[in-house]
């Protein structure tokens, strides 16, 4: 285990709702990463996380927003779902260069 | 758990073979190199990183070798076991982006029989 927990495990959202995904970073980790991972596919980088500041961005629209706690954990927020939004979405805490994935939340946009 | 190997590459080896698998990374200025493997169902899990200074670095019963010159990174899983079934994933860090900021590629799954 990698000690990067993820909540929840699994959600159904309709089409134009918003969600919020939530994610614990390993003790003394103060980067968290934030990935999507389509179906068959690699995780795709959507935003980065340090010290409470983003630091880097991928070819995310603005509607994929996050925010980082002083305890390091963080979450991602997408407003407006788009069916195409279906995804594995996965977190990844690291305090130098190895980055560590959680479990990941299965996201499923009826 | 939900298949993460849809429309990959698979790579089948009988148990106790040694695996092979290939990846082509793409920026040259990329520094830092991770591959992953990713069950069913599951994140990612760490197996074994190289810095572009190394053309070879060794693990338990794996090993990464990287070819700058062809941007090429091979990952070598000796006597493979049926617990090694799974999607293996290369990642570059690029350049002039994060600690932790990873491309990945689009990964190959490797069956393993008994």
């Amino acid at each position: 285990e990698t000690g990067v927990t993820q909540s929840p495990t699994h959600l159904i959202k309709t089409r134009g709702q918003q969600v919020t995904l939530r994610c614990s970073s390993q003790s003394g980790h103060n980067t968290v990463s934030w990935y999507q991972q389509a179906l068959g596919q690699g995780p795709q980088f959507i935003f980065q996380y340090y010290r409470e500041e983003e630091n880097g961005r991928g070819n995310f629209p603005p509607r994929f927003s996050g925010l980082q706690f002083p305890n390091y954990s963080s979450e991602l927020n997408v407003n407006a779902l788009e069916l195409d939004d279906s995804a594995l979405y996965l977190c990844a805490s690291s305090s130098g260069r190895e980055a560590f994935f959680g479990q990941g939340t299965r996201l499923t946009v009826v | 758990g939900e298949s993460v190997g849809l429309h990959l590459p698979t790579l089948s080896v009988q148990e106790g073979d040694n695996s092979i698998i290939n990846c082509a990374y793409s920026n040259s200025a990329s520094d830092y190199f991770i591959w992953y493997k990713q069950e069913s169902g599951k994140g990612p899990q760490f197996i074994i990183d190289i810095r572009s200074n190394m053309d070879k670095r060794q693990g338990q019963r794996v090993t990464v070798l990287l070819n700058k010159t062809v941007k090429h990174l091979s990952l070598q899983i000796a006597a493979t076991q049926p617990g090694d079934s799974a999607v293996y994933f290369c990642a570059e860090n690029p350049p002039n982006s994060g600690y932790s900021t990873l491309t990945f590629g689009k990964g190959t799954m490797l069956l393993v029989s008994p």
